[in-house]
């Protein structure tokens, strides 16, 4: 089936640090993209819809200078976090919309997601 | 604003007794609707999904739910929990073909012996 790579899947800095996250369609052209923030216990938060070529959707509420959005290839999106504070800790996970006639099972595909810890 | 409501953060049960995990959606137009489960530090995984036809439907791991238009439900159950059951539970819908899944808060299922 249809694989999204995420990587790293944990990742510890210190505040202030931008990290990047990445976001991989293994077998398939992944034309949108999505990114969730989880904390813990609680649910997947849509961030916001990142599609190939163009400048992300972002959700109300969710600061776009913060969570820089890239998705400049057809099989990567990135997500970097930028001057991270310890309230940016936090589980994030990227889907790539699937495929028509692809995987019709499931709308989108996941990553393993990656877990941010900011001391 | 349209959503999905989980009834229950935390369920529960016995190993070999029924699982009832509770998702009703606020739509007049019945979205797709999906279940996921995660384990800890994991991603999610499909357990199944409605989108047309026959209103029960099957998943994986024993797994079923039913589509209830009448009531806005669209509750998944488990004849016997098992104890590689414990996880956490995802309802989730998309109402526009094409748009971001919406997820429920999610109710995590315990199984004791």
């Amino acid at each position: 089936g249809a694989v999204v790579s995420q990587h790293p899947s944990w990742v510890i800095c210190k505040s202030g640090t931008s990290v990047k996250i990445e976001c991989r369609s293994l077998d398939f052209q992944a034309t949108t993209m999505f990114w969730y923030r989880q904390f813990p216990k609680q649910s997947l938060m849509l961030m916001a819809t990142s599609n190939e070529g163009s400048k992300a959707t972002y959700e109300q509420g969710v600061e776009k200078d913060k969570f820089l959005i890239n998705h400049a290839s057809l099989t990567l999106s990135t997500l970097t976090v930028t001057s991270a504070h310890p309230e940016d800790s936090s589980f994030y996970i990227c889907s790539a919309k699937a495929p028509l006639g692809r995987d019709s099972n499931q709308p989108q595909h996941f990553g393993d997601g990656t877990r941010l810890s900011i001391l | 604003a349209q959503s999905v409501t989980q009834l229950g953060s935390h369920v529960s049960v016995s190993e070999g007794a029924l699982v009832l995990l509770r998702c009703n959606y606020s739509s007049s137009v019945p979205p797709y609707l999906f279940w996921y489960v995660q384990y800890p530090n994991q991603g999610l995984q499909l357990l199944l999904k409605y989108t047309t036809g026959a209103t029960l439907v099957k998943g994986i791991n024993g797994f079923e739910a039913e589509f209830k238009k009448s009531e806005t439900s669209f509750h998944l159950t488990k004849p016997s929990a098992h104890m590689s059951d414990a996880a956490e539970y995802f309802c989730a819908v998309i109402y526009q073909a094409g748009t971001a899944l919406i997820f429920g808060k999610g109710t995590t299922l315990s199984v004791s012996s």
